[in-house]
């Protein structure tokens, strides 16, 4: 079946850049999806990139895909302590309006 | 900006009791998911609608859980018998199938913890 995977936390200082892993294994993977969750709440959508992308960027946000090794990760550049929180990576399948299938989340904490 | 709304935001109930939580998704959004997240987990789904019907339940306990979309456009989820296993966070996310990309809008979720 599908699985995500993610490391489970990350400690990085204000100002310097956070890269966050996942890997995956369903190789019919369309969309893979970053989301944010603060304490609490829901889970605020971020960025997303289709499959047949290797890089999207979007302000502080880079998404490198790995199609091959099925390895994605998500960049934040200048790191702001507004920006700990749980960040998950959720991949959908092919078939069209699926469910995502989320990793366990990596817990982002950022040291002023 | 267009939000998925929940209610109630926290509930907390003895088990053995009746529990039901209220979503409405993102006006035009014909697909509305619920999802349960257990603390330290990622979400994984319950339930999904494409309008009124259910497309995909097969992770539904169905004993004690029940969904419904009677008119297509908010849900409810209903939890009866509650069980000390049920305490979660339980978010409602939608989709529009017109999106390519197909993104999915979470609600702020209701925070269940059975006693």
């Amino acid at each position: 079946g599908e699985d995500v995977e993610q490391s489970l936390f990350l400690s990085v200082r204000e100002g310097d850049s956070s890269v966050i892993n996942c890997t995956y294994t369903d190789s019919s993977s369309t969309y893979l999806y970053w989301y944010k969750q603060e304490p609490g709440a829901g889970l605020q959508l971020l960025t997303y990139i289709f499959s047949n992308m290797d890089m999207k960027q979007d302000q502080r946000l880079t998404v490198l895909l790995n199609k091959k090794d099925k390895h994605l990760s998500l960049r934040i550049a200048d790191t702001q302590t507004g920006d700990s929180a749980i960040y998950f990576c959720a991949e959908r399948e092919w078939a069209g309006n699926t469910p995502l299938v989320f990793g366990k989340g990596t817990r982002l904490s950022v040291i002023a | 900006e267009a939000e998925v709304a929940q209610s109630p935001r926290y509930k907390i109930t003895e088990k053995s009791q009746a529990v039901a939580f209220w979503c409405d998704p993102i006006s035009g959004h014909a697909t509305l998911y619920w999802y349960r997240q257990i603390l330290g987990q990622g979400p994984e789904l319950l339930v999904q609608f494409q309008d009124e019907s259910v497309v995909d339940d097969s992770q539904l306990p169905k004993d004690r859980f029940s969904a419904e979309r009677l008119k297509g456009v908010d849900s409810t989820l209903k939890i009866q018998p509650a069980e000390l296993g049920d305490s979660a966070m339980y978010l409602c996310a939608s989709s529009s199938p017109t999106i390519t990309s197909y993104e999915q809008y979470f609600g702020p979720g209701t925070r269940l913890t059975v006693t």
